[in-house]
């Protein structure tokens, strides 16, 4: 069972475009975490959000956290071909040490 | 600073065989995990350690076996290879329970 939904799976669009993914569950979460993943490379943390309704940016990406720290979505606002990718949301739960991952969002940004 | 390294690589390796692979970590990070990683699916955790001399089952953890003898090194052993092993293997370490940080991972293909 995925307790973290992402969406979309794929997403191939245009430099300069803006776009926004999701990750979606039932369940809440004390924080959430965004990582980006590179082909042939380990995923590398993005941000953390940890307060429900925070807003974090990081140059041109958006992270919020839903205000019942159930969701979170990333925005990336004139996409780059550097910003390719898969982007992976995780959660924790404070009675669990293991993080809950969502399957990720393979974004493709065409020069 | 060489945060989380994995060796080898890459390995191919006939059902039935076993090997080990290494992760270190120089951070001083308490917690350490072992992912795996196939298409579709995210990273599901193995095992995983909360300190030295400690280890625990994951998600998927049939199949495999875990030390942590050093507080550095972290080490994933398969006893038996099997085909449904075949995977792209990560290991992680983090101070805290969430915020990892992950090797380049180990492309592991057992025929």
């Amino acid at each position: 069972t995925q307790l973290l939904e992402q969406s979309p799976q794929f997403l191939s669009i245009q430099e300069g475009e803006n776009l926004t993914v999701y990750c979606n569950s039932s369940s809440v979460f004390s924080s959430l975490q965004w990582y980006r993943q590179e082909p042939g490379e380990g995923p590398v943390l993005l941000v953390t959000v940890v307060t429900g309704g925070e807003v974090k940016k990081l140059k041109r990406l958006t992270f919020q956290f839903g205000d019942a720290r159930k969701d979170s979505s990333l925005h990336i606002t004139a996409a780059q071909p550097g910003d390719t990718g898969l982007y992976l949301c995780a959660g924790a739960r404070d009675s669990n040490y293991q993080l809950i991952w969502g399957a990720g969002t393979k974004l493709i940004i065409k020069p | 600073n060489a945060g989380v390294t994995q060796t080898p690589k890459f390995r191919v390796l006939k059902t039935g065989q076993s090997m080990t692979l290494l992760c270190a970590q120089d951070m001083n990070h308490e917690y350490m995990y072992w992912y795996r990683q196939d298409p579709g699916m995210g990273l599901r955790l193995i095992h995983y350690s909360v300190g030295e001399g400690t280890t625990a089952k994951g998600e998927v953890p049939d199949g495999y076996n875990v030390s942590r003898l050093k507080k550095q090194n972290f080490l994933l052993g398969l006893e038996s290879a099997a085909p449904s092993q075949t995977s792209v293997y990560f290991c992680a370490s983090s101070r805290r329970r969430v915020e990892q940080f992950f090797g380049p991972g180990t492309r592991l293909t057992v025929l």
